[in-house]
């Protein structure tokens, strides 16, 4: 099992442009989430999906989209990237929602706009 | 609202005890979680524990829970080159959704 792969890995945009970060996991989990890690800041969740189809806002959703049309895949795309969107971001899923399910995390994506 | 602290950087000498400590504010969270994060990878689950524990105990890793001050830490024994890494405490306040710290780094000097 590849667990939850992320693609690309790096990225340099320039602001106004659009991008598109691809997340899957061969795992069958129902539950994926996107998250982006700011220095000295906690992880904060920008939109997850609880099954194909689903999408959801989370704490930061502003500037981003989202879509799960198969089970395995997650897309966060950027229609008009701004600097202050300048991060790490992190794609996770879990078997089911609850506390007591393990998030699995994808390597990251670090993502600059200039 | 709900919120995790933890101290930015932590060095010890290899072979030495590490101790991250992390607070909390949700005293409703079931589950408090330990991550780690090794250069240029995602976040692992290193650990967790249940609320109603006091402490929990695997190999060199010990956790120990104080819900009266709302205070988690994370003592590693015989710490190695190899943990070096950001360690992140969590919470979970309820649901799929998980409160996360800023990460702990941990230099381990040889």
């Amino acid at each position: 099992n590849a667990g939850v792969t992320q693609t690309p890995k790096f990225r340099v945009l320039k602001t106004g442009q659009s991008m598109t970060l691809l997340c899957a996991q061969d795992m069958n989990h129902e539950y994926m989430y996107w998250y982006r890690q700011d220095p000295g800041m906690g992880l904060r969740l920008i939109h997850y999906s609880v099954g194909e189809g689903t999408t959801a806002k989370g704490e930061v959703p502003d500037g981003y989209n989202v879509s799960r049309l198969k089970k395995q895949n997650f897309l966060l795309g950027l229609e008009s990237a701004a600097p202050s969107q300048t991060s790490v971001y992190f794609c996770a899923s879990s078997l089911r929602g609850g506390a007591s399910y393990e998030q699995y995390f994808g390597p990251g994506t670090r993502l600059t706009v200039t | 609202g709900e919120d995790v602290e933890q101290s930015l950087f932590l060095s010890v000498r290899e072979g030495d005890s590490s101790v991250i400590n992390c607070t909390y504010t949700d005293s409703s969270s079931t589950y408090l979680y330990w991550y780690k994060q090794e250069p240029g990878a995602g976040l692992q689950l290193l650990t967790y524990i249940f609320s109603n524990m006091d402490m929990k105990q695997d190999q060199r890793l010990t956790v120990l829970l104080n819900k009266k001050d709302k205070h988690l830490s994370l003592r590693i024994a015989d710490t190695q080159t190899g943990d070096s890494a950001i360690y992140f405490c969590a919470e979970s306040p309820g649901g799929f959704k998980t409160i996360f710290g800023a990460g702990t780094r941990l230099f381990v000097k040889a």
